[in-house]
């Protein structure tokens, strides 16, 4: 079975700073993982996906995200983060063929001017 | 593209009564996903379709719920009764292709049942 953990319900980081919204994954394959981004009182929406290749994946607004087999992680990561990045962040992974994905609880962005 | 368009947007509705919620997947995509999410349980996959068919239903809470896709470009959930813990966002989603590709969501249905 596939799971997703996402460590933190919340994260701080002044603005103009680095962030880092962390996820780590459990399945017995190759895994594809995906992050998406919920304003408030909206829909989820796709930022990023790793599906193979590159260990590096950009993605929307500036974000990027780093797959490391070893240890097991994909690491939403942003050079100098937005007030407007303040969102819930969620992390997802299936695996090959045609499973659904499985969600991380999501880890909350406050970014402070 | 429109994107994945859900109605409605909001319902109050009380306990018992029958609550219909709606969607229509981006033209083209071939499975639809119907999620659901609260503070207590995130968010949840209750049931997806494929080519109309419905693949899983194993996220389907209770009896109470029921979903059907009668064509390529309409769905819907139902809840009868509804009870005040079904009050929970509600999400459409779809894919091309399977799971591989990106999913996309709707804006969600905010259901509050008193």
């Amino acid at each position: 079975a596939q799971s997703v953990a996402q460590p933190e319900d919340q994260v701080n980081v002044a603005e103009g700073n680095p962030l880092t919204v962390k996820c780590t994954y459990s399945v017995s394959g190759n895994p594809y993982l995906f992050w998406y981004v919920q304003y408030p009182n909206r829909g989820l929406q796709f930022l990023l996906k790793y599906i193979t290749g590159d260990n590096l994946v950009k993605g929307s607004y500036g974000f990027e995200a780093e797959f490391n087999k070893s240890q097991t992680s994909f690491h939403l990561k942003k050079p100098s983060a937005l007030v407007s990045d303040s969102a819930l962040y969620f992390c997802a992974v299936r695996l090959e063929g045609n499973t659904p994905l499985v969600f991380g609880k999501g880890t909350r962005l406050s970014v402070i001017a | 593209d429109a994107g994945v368009i859900q109605s409605p947007r909001h319902e109050v509705t009380e306990m018992g009564q029958e609550v219909t919620l709606r969607c229509k997947p981006i033209s083209g995509h071939d499975y639809l996903f119907w999620y659901r999410q609260t503070m207590m349980r995130g968010l949840e996959l209750l049931i997806y379709f494929n080519n109309n068919v419905p693949i899983d239903d194993s996220g389907m809470p209770e009896d109470r719920f029921s979903a059907k896709m009668p064509n390529a470009s309409f769905s819907t959930l139902k809840i009868q009764p509804s009870e005040p813990r079904d009050s929970a966002v509600y999400f459409c989603a779809s894919s091309f292709l399977g799971f591989g590709n990106t999913i996309y969501f709707g804006e969600g249905s905010w259901l509050t049942v008193v």
